[in-house]
């Protein structure tokens, strides 16, 4: 079992609707959470972070977060062309490294 | 100027060539990483730094090499390089509060 594990997708959304992002992890004993956002060929770029079980709204974006289940997600309200990227999930231990995912590629459709 | 730097941003070199990828920073974080990513496989860290003095392997480490020459500069080298070091190349700092890294852009490698 890989340490922290997404879809790969691709995931398909039209346009304005709500695109959800999951991840589950398997150390019980990890601490935060983060989602980046990468376009092809580019460089992660943080998008949000959660420490807490529940939800944490920045925007459009809403991280949320089950310790118990071991998963965290992530929901894009009002999906935009813009949004097509690839997202990670990673997973702090330890306070020390992270450990990402293999990302979801998400397609919003116009 | 961005806050994370990599040179070079893409390198093509034949196998069995000594390479050094550069990175430097203007975060003032003690904490360097350098990660490679493929297709499908996420980012896999193959060396990190806590301050000059620290140097640790991650978990591909084989075949690399890390000099951590500043608090602003880490480097990673291959010694002898293989095509399946084919690979984007991401160097990124953090802070220790770790609220997230700070990526730089980017080398492209390609090993023929």
């Amino acid at each position: 079992q890989k340490e922290v594990e997404q879809n790969s997708g691709p995931l398909s959304v039209p346009e304005g609707a709500i695109a959800s992002l999951n991840c589950t992890y398997s150390d019980r004993g990890s601490q935060s959470f983060f989602w980046y956002r990468q376009y092809s060929g580019k460089s992660p770029e943080l998008i949000m972070f959660i420490y807490s079980n529940g939800d944490k709204e920045d925007g459009r974006f809403t991280a949320q977060l089950n310790k118990a289940s071991q998963y965290v997600s992530l929901l894009i309200r009002d999906s935009q062309p813009s949004d097509s990227a690839t997202y990670l999930c990673a997973v702090m231990r330890d306070g020390q490294n992270f450990v990402f995912g293999p990302g979801t590629r998400l397609s919003v459709l116009p | 100027d961005a806050d994370v730097t990599q040179t070079p941003r893409n390198r093509i070199t034949k196998t069995g060539k000594r390479i050094m990828l550069e990175c430097s920073q203007t975060k003032g974080h003690d904490r360097m990483y350098w990660y490679r990513q493929d297709p499908g496989l996420g980012l896999q860290l193959i060396y990190y730094s806590f301050d000059v003095k620290d140097i640790n392997k991650g978990e591909i480490s084989d075949g690399y090499s890390v000099s951590r020459q500043a608090q602003a500069k880490f480097s990673l080298s291959l010694e002898s390089a293989i095509p399946n070091q084919t690979a984007l190349y991401f160097c990124a700092t953090s802070d220790p509060t770790g609220r997230g890294y700070t990526f730089g852009s980017g080398t492209r490698l390609t090993v023929v």
